[in-house]
């Protein structure tokens, strides 16, 4: 079952922050985090393991909350080459990932 | 060390024809999938491969079939194209160890007229 991700889109300028929602139904093994570029393929960001641990990775971070199935990814002091779409894809069964349908991020100078 | 390739990058079909795509890795790599990306979705899986030798279908498998020829190479098949095949078509593998994170190839933008 698709994770819902939320908001569908986020209009920012360079320096403020964000924060992107991922929700599921069904108990998670884990929840990776990717970004895609118009015309690029998704590149990988961080995975969150069960275990509510919280990833850092220069100034995006993620955390995985297990009681309720949710991860929330954190963009601080967001510059221009953040931009893009960002998808979290869940993990419930063994190698398969259910992909949500993406968050749309535009920085602005 | 390309990570991971598919070819072609652009095709056009008619209805009903048929055609393969191919995906190759050289990162060792034991997991492989297909996913199919439409406008404004998220990545759908078609098939994916946990090793060689074995095949399962994903979330919308239908009107596809999936060869794992080998470790390195993971080819997708359209036996008869229909307009609603029309997709970027993203091939991926997936790392051994931690952090597990998949690679994608670059994509195949697949028109079905």
């Amino acid at each position: 079952q698709q994770p819902v991700q939320s908001p569908q889109a986020v209009i920012l300028r360079e320096g403020e922050d964000a924060v992107i929602n991922c929700s599921s139904s069904k108990a998670l093994y884990s929840v990776h985090w990717y970004r895609q570029k118009h015309g690029e393929a998704p590149v990988f960001l961080m995975i969150l393991l069960k275990g509510g641990e919280q990833k850092g990775h220069d100034k995006i971070s993620a955390s995985f909350n297990e009681k309720k199935q949710q991860s929330s990814l954190y963009l601080t002091a967001s510059q221009l080459s953040y931009s893009g779409t960002y998808f979290c894809g869940t993990e419930w069964s063994a190698r398969q990932l259910t992909f949500g349908s993406g968050t749309q991020l535009t920085v602005l100078p | 060390n390309a990570g991971v390739t598919q070819t072609p990058k652009f095709q056009v079909l008619k209805t009903g024809q048929s055609m393969t795509l191919q995906c190759a890795q050289d990162m060792n790599h034991n997991s492989m999938y297909w996913y199919r990306q439409d406008p404004g979705m998220g990545l759908r899986l078609i098939y994916y491969s946990a090793s060689e030798g074995t095949t399962d279908k994903g979330e919308v498998p239908n009107g596809y079939n999936v060869s794992r020829l080998n470790k390195r190479e993971f080819s997708l098949r359209l036996e008869s194209a229909a307009p609603s095949q029309t997709s970027v078509y993203f091939c991926a593998s997936r790392a051994d160890r931690a952090p597990y994170e998949q690679y994608f190839g670059p994509g195949t933008r697949l028109t079905v007229t």
